[in-house]
């Protein structure tokens, strides 16, 4: 089954511990990508990422990392969390960027909470 | 930055009623998509517009992209309870990033 996962789907930690966010796509996608979803704001890209080892910084990047070593794989890395972090987290994925877009396939949601 | 808004933020539509959610970005779109995403789901593709003035039809959807492409609209004719849900458009920017609007949350009354 074509589909976006992601790992863990809930995560309650506390500020300043690390934590990675794992996406996996099985769909052979050139284009991923990490949103967060805040209340009365949609959602807003952090990070994404046209092919292998090339990534780049979305509307809200600060306080993530990613990397993109294999093509099936796209971790968000938080080094630092902080409360304002706090928030809902999709990853996404895409035969293909730039100017012939296609529809984005979601992943289920990370809803991560930082005390 | 960019900015996608759509309006309005909430609806609450009897059963049968028609909704219409407008989104409007600050920039010209090479092209629009359309998301819906289920109380406690995520956001699954409906369509993507590309030409100016483009409608496409889905059933009860009717979709519009604006002259100009800085606009679009959703439109659902007589709503059901399967139609609840948050719509969102999204359009990309740069060729490479992606703006989704703020969304418009539909509550269908049975």
């Amino acid at each position: 089954e074509a589909q976006v996962t992601q790992n863990p789907r809930y995560l309650i930690t506390v500020t300043g511990k690390k934590l990675t966010v794992t996406c996996s796509q099985n769909m052979n996608h050139e284009y991923m990508s990490w949103y967060r979803q805040d209340p009365g704001l949609g959602l807003r890209q952090i990070y994404y990422s046209m092919n292998v080892e090339v990534t780049d910084k979305g509307d809200v990047p600060e306080g993530y990392k990613v990397s993109r070593k294999e093509k099936r794989n796209f971790p968000l890395i938080l080094e630092s969390p902080s409360p304002n972090q706090t928030s809902l987290y999709f990853c996404a994925s895409s035969p293909s960027g730039g100017i012939l877009t296609y529809e984005q396939y979601f992943g289920p949601g990370t809803r991560l909470t930082v005390t | 930055g960019q900015q996608v808004m759509q309006i309005p933020q909430y609806q609450h539509v009897q059963e049968g009623e028609d909704f219409t959610t407008y989104c409007n970005s600050s920039t010209t779109l090479s092209n629009i998509q359309w998301y819906k995403q289920r109380p406690g789901g995520h956001p699954v593709f409906l369509i993507q517009l590309v030409k100016s003035g483009e409608v496409k039809k889905q059933k009860r959807l009717t979709f519009q992209f604006g002259e100009a492409k800085k606009n679009s609209s959703l439109h659902i004719t007589a709503t059901q309870t399967t139609d609840v849900g948050t719509y969102f458009c999204a359009g990309p920017y740069a060729g490479n990033q992606f703006y989704f609007g703020t969304g418009t949350s539909l509550t269908v009354i049975p």
